[in-house]
């Protein structure tokens, strides 16, 4: 059972280079999360999908694209990365209902450097 | 706008303290909140509250809600080195598919 799949775990880009970021989940949950996470600053909303074909902004979309390709896969794009974008990035999956946050589910993460 | 504010931000602690965690919201149509512990990796979830005055407790860990001050606290007893990570509080809206909003989290550390 493998949840919430992220891909890859770890990458370097040089500043201006672009790359997705893959999120797949096997729980048939129909809302996924984007996060960041720096030092000292818990995990920052970046966009969410609350149901397949929809997408909305977070707290911090600047720099960023989101697709919900399917209910499984999330993905998140950086089209020209900035070293302001070095961060550790989070997805994660819930089903909406009662107490959804109960079921919240993380991916392993993905620990991007931008040189 | 939503907040979730945690404190402190960081503290130290010797092995055997007992430590409390604090934790703020002002979040419109709150439902829910939780707790989560990290350790260097993805989040893993150690409580959800949502009625005021009732203790969770797992263990050494124990939680409670005070919904009519907007605040929760996490007590960690007898510390242990492996309780040294990052807590996260968030706060669950009411709203299905909305997203848990963190506070910026505790770093804990527990020294021998």
């Amino acid at each position: 059972n493998a949840g919430v799949t992220q891909t890859p775990k770890f990458q370097v880009l040089k500043t201006g280079q672009s790359m997705t970021l893959q999120c797949a989940q096997d729980m048939n949950h129909n809302s996924m999360y984007w996060y960041r996470q720096d030092p000292g600053m818990g995990l920052r909303l970046i966009y969410y999908s609350a149901s397949e074909g929809t997408t909305d902004k977070g707290e911090v979309p600047n720099g960023y694209n989101v697709s919900r390709l399917n209910k499984r896969e999330f993905s998140l794009r950086l089209e020209s990365a900035a070293p302001s974008q070095t961060s550790v990035y989070f997805c994660a999956s819930s089903e909406p209902g009662n107490h959804w946050g109960y079921g919240y589910t993380f991916g392993s993460g993905t620990r991007l450097t931008v040189v | 706008e939503d907040k979730v504010v945690q404190s402190p931000l960081s503290l130290v602690v010797h092995e055997g303290d007992t430590v409390t965690l604090n934790c703020s919201y002002e979040v419109t149509n709150f439902r829910s909140l939780l707790w989560y512990k990290q350790e260097k990796k993805a989040p893993t979830f150690l409580f959800m509250l949502t009625s005021s005055g009732i203790e969770k407790k797992s263990g050494r860990l124990s939680s409670i809600l005070d919904k009519k001050e907007l605040f929760s606290i996490l007590n960690i007893t007898a510390t242990q080195t492996g309780d040294s990570a990052i807590y996260l509080c968030a706060v669950e809206p009411s709203n299905s598919g909305y997203a848990l909003n963190f506070g910026k989290g505790t770093s804990l550390l527990v020294t021998p």
